[in-house]
């Protein structure tokens, strides 16, 4: 009954690759975000959704695409992945401008 | 441009202690501001929220207050246990059209036993 979910929880890929990452909320929010914590762990938005538009979209590689087939769903492809793309990536959701709640993590490794 | 920063980036204090970790941000336009929790190679947990409007809150041993319009706040943890361990982020709400949370950098705090 995990309440922010992601998946993979890592992921090792080589370079050129492209790969998904997904999170499903089940709290019923309204808003969900993708926030990169890089090797300094400073996070920092990427995007956000609110109700499956975008409300967000930070100066990220357009590489980087995200996608919301409903509320409770925002994943996050990226294409051609590249060595400085290294980095934890956290899913997240609020209600309105609630509390946030963020998933476990992603760990990707470019190799 | 919000921008967050924490004071001190890590701290080590014996077990028992109180201790006051400090977060200023530089846009007073915020909606909330939160406090997280960050366990090594573990996601972020939810600690506190404090809307706007309010000056508190309190959960259990922790505290924060919020002064919006000097741009603080404050994580205050009574009694410290080796368990309270880890690194501790907070992040202000804001953005009209374009909410998200602004982090700071955390700090890394450590309870000896």
């Amino acid at each position: 009954d995990t309440a922010v979910s992601q998946t993979p929880k890592y992921l090792v890929t080589q370079m050129g690759n492209d790969k998904s990452i997904k999170c499903e909320q089940n709290l019923g929010h309204d808003t969900m975000y993708w926030y990169k914590q890089d090797s300094k762990k400073f996070l920092k938005i990427m995007f956000s959704y609110n109700n499956k538009e975008l409300i967000i979209n930070e100066t990220v590689p357009n590489r980087f695409s995200p996608k919301s087939p409903d509320k409770a769903h925002l994943n996050l492809h990226i294409n051609s992945l590249e060595l400085g793309d290294s980095a934890v990536y956290f899913c997240a959701s609020s209600q309105n401008r609630g509390e946030a709640f963020f998933g476990q993590g992603t760990r990707l490794t470019v190799v | 441009k919000q921008e967050v920063t924490q004071i001190p980036a890590a701290l080590s204090v014996p077990e028992g202690e109180n201790l006051v970790l400090n977060c200023s941000f530089t846009d007073s336009a915020i909606y909330n501001l939160q406090w997280f929790r960050q366990d090594p190679g573990k996601g972020l947990t939810s600690l506190l929220l404090i809307q706007s409007s309010q000056r508190e809150q309190t959960s259990g041993r922790l505290n924060a207050s919020l002064d919006k319009s000097s741009g603080r706040s404050t994580l205050y943890i009574a009694a410290s246990q080796p368990g309270d361990s880890a690194t501790y982020l907070c992040a202000a709400g804001s953005g009209a059209g374009s909410y998200q949370l602004t982090f700071g950098k955390g700090t890394k705090l450590s309870v000896i036993p």
